[in-house]
């Protein structure tokens, strides 16, 4: 399978416990994205890396969530002290260009 | 006023029906416009993306943009059952990174 894989694909957890998602994007895309989606809603944009640089960050990505992108491959998304209202599904996607083609997702229960 | 509009539906149709889908937003700067598929607990699924103003045809899905009303459909033709999904709009503007999302339309096509 080629496309955009994420790991875990559920995950419960209890508040206050610190969550670490991973993404491996399409290989040949440059371009790696976090979005959050709750349920009824669409996707929200979190943060974005080209490479392994951080260029843009949401004012959704509280001082709790924290992304990288070592060496430019796969990324981690890390919340910290989670909270009740974190509960959504973490979307990853990566792009060659403008088009965006996303991952399952990683579901997060906090309890 | 949120950027992207989307009727969440729940939209039932009968087997072999048109289905016409439609957002409507109010950034001007949206160049990039795309439609996601999205099965229950699932990751989004690109389906159709245009740049500007146009139609664009891909088997049973015809995209269409309106720049000037600002404007954006969906037709499925001689839909199936396996099209029932949630369907979400998705837009940015030229040289942006982020996508916005629609909240998503609800589809069910009954056999």
């Amino acid at each position: 399978d080629t496309g955009v894989s994420q790991d875990p694909r559920h995950k419960i957890t209890k508040r206050g416990q610190n969550v670490t998602f991973r993404c491996d994007p399409i290989s040949e895309h440059n371009r790696l994205y976090w979005y959050r989606q709750t349920l009824g809603q669409g996707p929200e944009f979190l943060t974005y890396f080209q490479n392994e640089a951080q260029l843009e960050k949401s004012r959704l990505l509280s001082d709790r969530f924290s992304a990288e992108r070592p060496k430019g491959s796969f990324s981690t998304l890390e919340i910290q002290r989670t909270e009740q209202g974190d509960s959504a599904m973490y979307l990853c996607a990566s792009s060659p260009g403008n088009e965006q083609f996303f991952g399952p997702g990683t579901r997060l229960t906090v309890l | 006023q949120k950027e992207v509009e989307q009727d969440p539906g729940p939209l039932s149709v009968p087997e072999g029906a048109i289905v016409s889908l439609n957002c409507t937003y109010s950034n001007s700067a949206f160049q990039y416009f795309m439609w996601y598929r999205q099965y229950s607990r699932k990751g989004p699924e690109l389906l159709m993306y245009t740049y500007s103003s146009g139609n664009k045809e891909d088997g049973r899905f015809t995209a269409q943009v309106d720049k000037s009303s600002k404007y954006i459909s969906l037709f499925i033709r001689d839909s199936q059952p396996s099209d029932s999904a949630t369907y979400l709009c998705a837009m940015s503007a030229y040289g942006a990174n982020n996508l916005f999302f629609g909240t998503g339309t609800r589809l069910t096509v009954i056999p």
